[in-house]
């Protein structure tokens, strides 16, 4: 069964310290994609970052870089230099060869001034 | 980037009525489009997946008959909640991806409440 798992409901960091998100997966498929979202308070779901199950390079994009690590099965994000405007929900996501797509029950992330 | 529109943002419609939402890729072709449902700090809940020109696939406990969709074109697919009530008052999201193991990308997602 794929699976998403986020054991961090909610999640403290000092503005400008880095904090890392956790996620691992479960699945059987050899071919897959991860992906984290960002949700704000205000609702819509936005892309941060996608890594291929065969990418060998963490996946990087402005402050967010995606720890990838297939052998542990773990896919965390790692976001540098916080910003208040940071805080919101984080999920992690995973995307199968049958075309659809399992989240984890996010992480609440918390930006302190 | 890809953009995937969804309409409306928010809509309050009385118990009974039916409710369409839209959801477009505004430059892709969108081979594949999911509906979501969230409830109030949850995770997203998929609804169903609609491949272009085909019967969309519902999971596992979604009604099919109340929950109307249609993936007529590579850019539209639309989700019409029929005769809706109270308990189907939630946070409705699209996504929209143009083929296999490429990103999706969301809708701004659409507040129905249900008076």
């Amino acid at each position: 069964a794929q699976k998403i798992t986020q054991t961090q409901p909610g999640m403290f960091v000092q503005e400008k310290e880095a904090v890392t998100l956790d996620c691992t997966y479960d699945t059987s498929d050899q071919s897959y994609g991860l992906f984290w979202y960002k949700q704000p308070s205000s609702g819509e779901m936005i892309f941060l970052i996608y890594q291929g199950s065969y990418d060998e390079q963490n996946a990087t994009e402005g402050r967010y870089s995606l720890n990838f690590q297939k052998a542990r099965k773990s896919a965390n994000l790692v976001i540098s230099a916080s910003q208040l405007g940071d805080s919101a929900m984080y999920f992690c996501a995973m995307l199968f060869n049958a075309g659809k797509s399992t989240f984890g029950d996010g992480t609440t992330l918390t930006v302190k001034p | 980037g890809a953009v995937v529109s969804q309409h409306p943002s928010r809509v309050i419609c009385k118990s009974g009525t039916s409710v369409k939402i839209e959801c477009r890729s505004l430059d892709f072709q969108a081979t594949t489009m999911f509906w979501y449902r969230q409830f109030p700090k949850q995770s997203l809940m998929l609804m169903a997946t609609s491949n272009e020109g085909s019967k969309a696939t519902y999971e596992q406990g979604v009604e099919k008959d109340k929950f109307l969709i249609n993936h007529a074109s590579l850019t539209l697919s639309t989700l019409t909640v029929t005769s809706a009530h109270p308990e189907d008052s939630s946070f409705y999201i699209c996504s929209a991806r143009g083929g296999v193991n490429t990103e999706a990308f969301f809708g701004q997602g659409t507040r129905l409440t249900v008076v």
